[in-house]
């Protein structure tokens, strides 16, 4: 069965600190892998996708197969990246683009 | 361009009372979802479209219907309210083929059952 699981609901963490937001999947297939976030008072957007290997406000996340994770990393944690995470996986055969999604952490950045 | 634009944000029924939740899209966007968060639960999804004409169930269907007759529009139907339908619905968008591309969401829609 295809799921996604993000083991913790909050992770706190001072300015400056590092942050690791942990993914884990479960999945046959080759998937697909993404991390959307929701801002206080804004709407659920893509952070970034595995695909492009790219690094978005200063977060990257790298597939690991091996251990089916997909963690999201940023080396010096600023206030304004308080919000909730959600890891999200897409596959399958059937192409229809919907995505399964983990329980969300909600990363609290102290001053 | 709107995005996806979702109405009404925020609904309080009583039990067994009926309502549509609007979703709308102008990005010509062909796939089109239905999600419901809940906390500590995540996002679960209800209903899909891969077109118009073409809808299918998702993770948890049951109390709930949709049409699909426009690109634009995906509305989501609640027949017989329930407090366990008490939750924030997210409707989002896709554009291109298959699994990949980014979903658009719209900024939810917070239905309280009492």
């Amino acid at each position: 069965a295809q799921r996604v699981t993000q083991p913790e609901k909050l992770l706190s963490v001072f300015k400056g600190a590092p942050v690791e937001l942990k993914c884990n999947y479960s999945y046959s297939g080759s998937p697909e892998l993404f991390w959307y976030v929701q801002y206080s008072r804004q709407r659920l957007q893509l952070l970034l996708r595995h695909i492009s290997r790219e690094s978005i406000k200063g977060f990257t996340a790298d597939l690991n197969k091996g251990e089916t994770s997909f963690h999201l990393k940023k080396p010096f944690a600023q206030e304004e990246d308080s919000a909730m995470y959600y890891c999200a996986l897409s596959g399958g055969s059937s192409n229809t683009g919907k995505l399964i999604f983990g329980q969300g952490t909600t990363l609290q950045v102290k001053p | 361009n709107a995005g996806v634009t979702q109405t009404p944000k925020f609904r309080i029924l009583k039990i067994g009372q009926s309502m549509t939740l609007q979703c709308t899209q102008d990005m010509n966007h062909n796939y089109m979802y239905w999600y419901r968060q809940d906390p500590g639960m995540g996002l679960k999804l209800i209903y899909y479209s891969v077109g118009a004409g073409i809808t299918d169930k998702g993770e948890v269907p049951n109390g709930y219907n949709v049409s699909r007759s426009t690109t634009e529009d995906f509305p989501l139907r609640l027949e017989l309210a329930a407090p366990s339908q008490t939750s924030v619905y997210f409707c989002a968008s896709k554009g291109g083929q298959g699994a990949t591309g980014e979903l658009f969401f719209g900024e939810g829609s917070r239905l309280t059952v009492l």
